[in-house]
C-alpha cells in the first residue's frame, strides 16, 4: 500500500495568513493526488485534483504544487471560514490513501 | 452536478447486517469506478472497498473481506455495500465516492452506521 505522511498535523494561524501543508507519497503516484477539506460532522470537500487542478467551485486561494512523490496544498489568505482540517489522499491505485489530516486553527 | 447520497445507515448489534446504498446522479454513473470510504468517531479517512464500471472487478481492505460485499445496479445508477457480521469496531460515517483520473473526486453526504448492543 502506498503511505501518505502529511504535516504538520496541525497549524495556528491568523486571518489573511498564507499557509502550506505538504503531503509525501511513499512511491510515485502519476500526480494522482487530491486534497480536500472537512469541517467537523461534515462531508469531505475536494479541494484539487491532479495536484494542481482546482475542483470546480473552489475558490482560487488554494493552490497545488508537487510531482513525483512530494506535493504542497497553499492557502493564499485565510478567512475564517478556511479553518478546518485538510487531508491528501493519492488515487493512483488501490486501496485510497489518506494523510493523517492537518488541523488548521485560529491563533 | 454531481449529486451521491448516501442511505441505510443506522444502529444494529454485534453480529447484525445492513445495506447502505448511494444514490448518484449528474454523471455517467455506468463510466465510473465507484468507492466507499469510512471515517469512525474522531479519526481520519479508511478506504473500504471499490468496484469497477461495469461490477466485474471489486476490491477490499483486509478489515472488511469476507464481511463487505460491494456491488452496483448501473439501470438503477447505485452502489451498494452489504455488511455483515458487523463488529464495534465498523461504527463510522460511511462515504461513497467517485474517482475519476480526469474529474477528480467527488463525495456523499454520508451515512453513519453504529454496531452496538
Amino acid at each position: 500500500d502506498i503511505q501518505m505522511t502529511q504535516s504538520p498535523s496541525s497549524l495556528s494561524a491568523s486571518v489573511g495568513d498564507r499557509v502550506s501543508i505538504t503531503c509525501r507519497a511513499s512511491q510515485g503516484i502519476n500526480n494522482y493526488l487530491a486534497w480536500f477539506q472537512q469541517k467537523p460532522g461534515k462531508a469531505p470537500k475536494s479541494l484539487i485534483y491532479s495536484a494542481s487542478t482546482l475542483q470546480s467551485g473552489v475558490p482560487s486561494k488554494f493552490s497545488g504544487s508537487g510531482s513525483g512523490t512530494d506535493f504542497t496544498l497553499t492557502i493564499s489568505s485565510l478567512q475564517p471560514e478556511d479553518f478546518a482540517t485538510y487531508y491528501c489522499q493519492q488515487y493512483n491505485s488501490d486501496p485510497l490513501t489518506f494523510g493523517g489530516g492537518t488541523k488548521v486553527e485560529i491563533k | 452536478e454531481v449529486q451521491l447520497v448516501e442511505s441505510g445507515g443506522g444502529l444494529v448489534q454485534p453480529g447484525g447486517s445492513l445495506r447502505l446504498s448511494c444514490a448518484a446522479s449528474g454523471f455517467t454513473f455506468s463510466s465510473y469506478w465507484m468507492h466507499w470510504v469510512r471515517q469512525a468517531p474522531g479519526k481520519g479517512l479508511v478506504w473500504v472497498s471499490r468496484i469497477n464500471s461495469d461490477g466485474s472487478s471489486t476490491n477490499y481492505a483486509d478489515s472488511v473481506k469476507g464481511r463487505f460485499t460491494i456491488s452496483r445496479d448501473n439501470a438503477k445508477n447505485t452502489l451498494y455495500l452489504q455488511m455483515n457480521s458487523l463488529r464495534a469496531e465498523d461504527t463510522a460515517v460511511y462515504y461513497c465516492t467517485k474517482v475519476s483520473h480526469s474529474s477528480g473526486l467527488n463525495w456523499g453526504q454520508g451515512a453513519l452506521v453504529t454496531v452496538s448492543s
